[in-house]
């Protein structure tokens, strides 16, 4: 199975700063179609996790995700970026590849504000 | 707008078995051409990818992670537009909150449903 590896394990900013989250696989998560599948999800204290980024640098459609969140990154390495942290941006950070099953997440980043 | 209902779960002991369900409702998703993922949060852990079922057009194949494959198995009924987890042969370490979602990158996710197995 595909490892994913995050980093830092936690990490605490000031509201406005600006936040940096990696990812790696042990494996390319780029498709034959040319889409990467890595995906970021945020889960907030007593939450079901929220899809924030697919496809490594798309923010879905509708789902109200601000854009102070952008993914980046091919291959095997990839990061989250958060400009101008806010309060609300507290809480659980995974990445997740969706390449192949069984599909994996990352151990997790607690972000603190 | 979409939202994910859990039901079911609760209480069992090792060896035992339980159902979770997941209905789909409101506009703004074909629910017959959405694969439909379970992923749990075990206890002070992160996230587990526990398995998927595809669509009719790919013959509602099933697939599972490592350490519930043969003991769990998924299925859906889409006239009802909802989907089921089987969870069986129960282990303490399957406790957890347990929870669905939708499409290959997990777009939409239930509420979550506990889930505690004791021996």
């Amino acid at each position: 199975e595909i490892v994913m590896t995050q980093s830092p394990r936690s990490l605490s900013v000031a509201p406005g700063e600006v936040a940096s989250i990696s990812c790696s696989s042990s494996k390319s998560l780029l498709h034959i179609s040319d889409n990467t599948y890595l995906s970021w999800y945020l889960q907030k204290p007593g939450q079901s996790p929220q899809l924030l980024i697919f496809l490594a640098s798309s923010r879905p459609y509708g789902a109200g995700v601000p854009e102070r969140f952008s993914g980046s990154g091919s291959g095997s390495h990839f990061t989250l970026h958060i400009s101008g942290v806010e309060p609300e941006d507290a809480g659980l950070y995974y990445c997740m590849q969706a390449l192949e099953t069984p599909y994996t997440f990352g151990q997790g980043t607690k972000l603190e504000i | 707008e979409v939202q994910f209902v859990q039901s079911g779960g609760g209480l069992a002991q090792t060896g035992g078995s339980l159902r979770v369900s997941c209905v789909v409702s409101g506009s703004g998703i074909n629910f017959d051409t959405s694969a439909i993922h379970w992923v749990r949060q075990t206890t002070g852990k992160g996230l587990e990818w526990v398995g998927q079922i595809r669509t009719k057009s790919f013959n509602y194949a099933t697939a599972y992670g490592a350490s519930v494959e043969g003991r769990f198995s998924i299925s859906r009924d889409d006239s009802q537009r909802v989907s089921y987890l089987h969870l069986n042969n129960l282990r303490v370490e399957d406790t957890g909150v347990y929870f669905c979602s939708n499409g290959g990158s997990l777009f939409d996710w239930g509420q979550g449903t506990q889930v505690t197995v004791s021996s």
